[in-house]
């Protein structure tokens, strides 16, 4: 079976563009939460989805958004980029409504300039 | 708000040498799951704790969940080369689907 898979890799902005990541969970698998990952914060929830519906959100700002489609895959949104946005983002699949293993995708490495 | 505190922050070890890394709360955790990620690589799910005084142990790896549910624990016997890795203990929580709060992570670095 498949992995969750994130396109684009990598991605290069520049301060106030905004980007869109897309992530393909595993088959079957229709939970998706993306993460950010920075060596200072570490890694941070930013919000899930499951059955196209978000049904949690961290603590970030109004410029982050996502939405999940009828296939289960993912994208998220960043308006606006700053340089602190600046991150690796992680998405990950889950085959089960709550509090089971989640499975991360490689991460889409963008870097706002 | 929610906060999974990881110690420590760092460990080099010596080839052979075992390995703990410990994670605490100052509230009762619904559920613990530790992940590995390999430096450059994304975390990889290792296992997840739910009841309390739980142990698991997979071959040279052994979790533990503390009977108050408040500190897990994850332990490396005789550690090997391909145990360098970051290693994340992570707060579940039930009642809000499959959210998870990240401790900061230990980074284990084996010298051979």
């Amino acid at each position: 079976k498949a992995g969750v898979t994130q396109t684009p890799r990598y991605l290069i902005k520049t301060r106030g563009q905004q980007v869109t990541l897309s992530c393909s969970p595993i088959s079957g698998h229709r939970s998706v939460s993306w993460y950010q990952q920075t060596p200072g914060q570490g890694l941070q929830f930013l919000f899930e989805y499951f059955s196209e519906t978000q049904r949690n959100k961290g603590n970030f700002p109004g410029r982050f958004s996502g939405r999940q489609f009828s296939n289960s895959r993912s994208e998220m949104n960043v308006s606006t980029l700053e340089l602190g946005d600046s991150a690796l983002y992680l998405c990950a699949s889950s085959l089960r409504s709550a509090g089971y293993e989640q499975y991360f995708g490689p991460g889409t490495r963008l870097t706002v300039t | 708000g929610q906060q999974v505190m990881q110690i420590p922050q760092y460990q080099h070890v010596q080839e052979g040498e075992d390995f703990t890394t410990y994670c605490n709360s100052s509230t009762t955790l619904s559920n613990i799951q530790w992940y590995k990620q390999r430096p450059g690589g994304h975390p990889v799910f290792l296992i997840q704790l739910v009841k309390s005084g739980e142990v698991k142990k997979q071959k040279r790896l052994t979790f533990q969940f503390g009977e108050a549910k408040k500190n897990s624990s994850l332990h490396i016997t005789a550690t090997q080369t391909t145990d360098v890795g970051t290693y994340f203990c992570a707060e579940g929580f039930l009642e809000y689907g499959n959210k998870l709060v990240f401790g900061a992570g230990t980074i284990l670095r084996v010298k051979s």
